[in-house]
């Protein structure tokens, strides 16, 4: 079964420094992969995704992330995170031909001053 | 992207009791989707709901636990039945846009006393 692995579960960095939440995702087939924020007491606002193309997929808020199929990752990168980043990060996975979303456990992000 | 919104925004209730939770879809959208997400927690699917057919639960979701409507392509209602405290969570609703996308609604907090 597909699965995503986010190995961090908590990113503590300070502002202006850059981040990386790393995730990781199990299927051998083809997949579509995006990324998700959730600030607090808010739904869920889709970041950036990866369909196909190019493995350097730009985002919103300064966000990026590498598809990298060999490893099987798709982490996310930020040169130079802001107080209002804080917040938590779900990296999720659907099979191509498939409409579900498998989510990760999420990675919390806490920006400080 | 399509504007969701839900009610309750969040609620209280009493074990044994039933929640009605709406979602309303500012477009016309074929998919919908129906989330938990238990605290602390990421999300989990509960079940499809396609306009036309009866819904489609995962594992570990039944209908009788989980009622689901979709009368038109709008609006969508998930009811969460006979409630324990387990069943605290964030009720989220999405719609499928675009190339396997999902836009989720605000959530709907889930108190169970």
């Amino acid at each position: 079964a597909q699965s995503v692995t986010q190995l961090d579960s908590q990113v503590p960095v300070f502002e202006e420094a850059p981040v990386e939440l790393r995730c990781n995702y199990s299927s051998s087939v083809s997949v579509y992969l995006f990324w998700y924020v959730q600030y607090p007491n808010q739904g869920l606002q889709l970041l950036l995704k990866y369909l196909s193309g190019s493995t350097l997929v730009k985002g919103i808020n300064g966000f990026e992330a590498e598809f990298n199929k060999s490893q099987t990752s798709f982490h996310l990168r930020k040169p130079s995170v802001h107080i209002s980043d804080t917040a938590e990060y779900f990296c999720a996975v659907s099979d191509r031909g498939t409409d579900k979303l498998i989510f990760g456990t999420g990675t919390r992000l806490q920006v400080f001053p | 992207s399509a504007v969701i919104s839900q009610k309750p925004s969040r609620d209280i209730c009493q074990r044994g009791t039933s929640l009605t939770i709406q979602c309303q879809v500012d477009s016309q959208v074929t998919m919908m989707f129906w989330y938990r997400q238990q605290p602390g927690q990421s999300l989990t699917l509960i079940a499809t709901a396609n306009q036309g057919s009866e819904a489609t639960y995962e594992s570990g979701f039944v209908i009788d636990k989980f009622p689901i409507s979709r009368p038109n392509l709008t609006f969508s209602t998930l009811t969460v039945s006979n409630m324990s405290p387990e069943d605290s969570s964030i009720y989220l609703c999405s719609v499928g846009q675009g190339q396997y996308e999902q836009y989720f609604g605000p959530g709907t907090r889930l108190t169970v006393t």
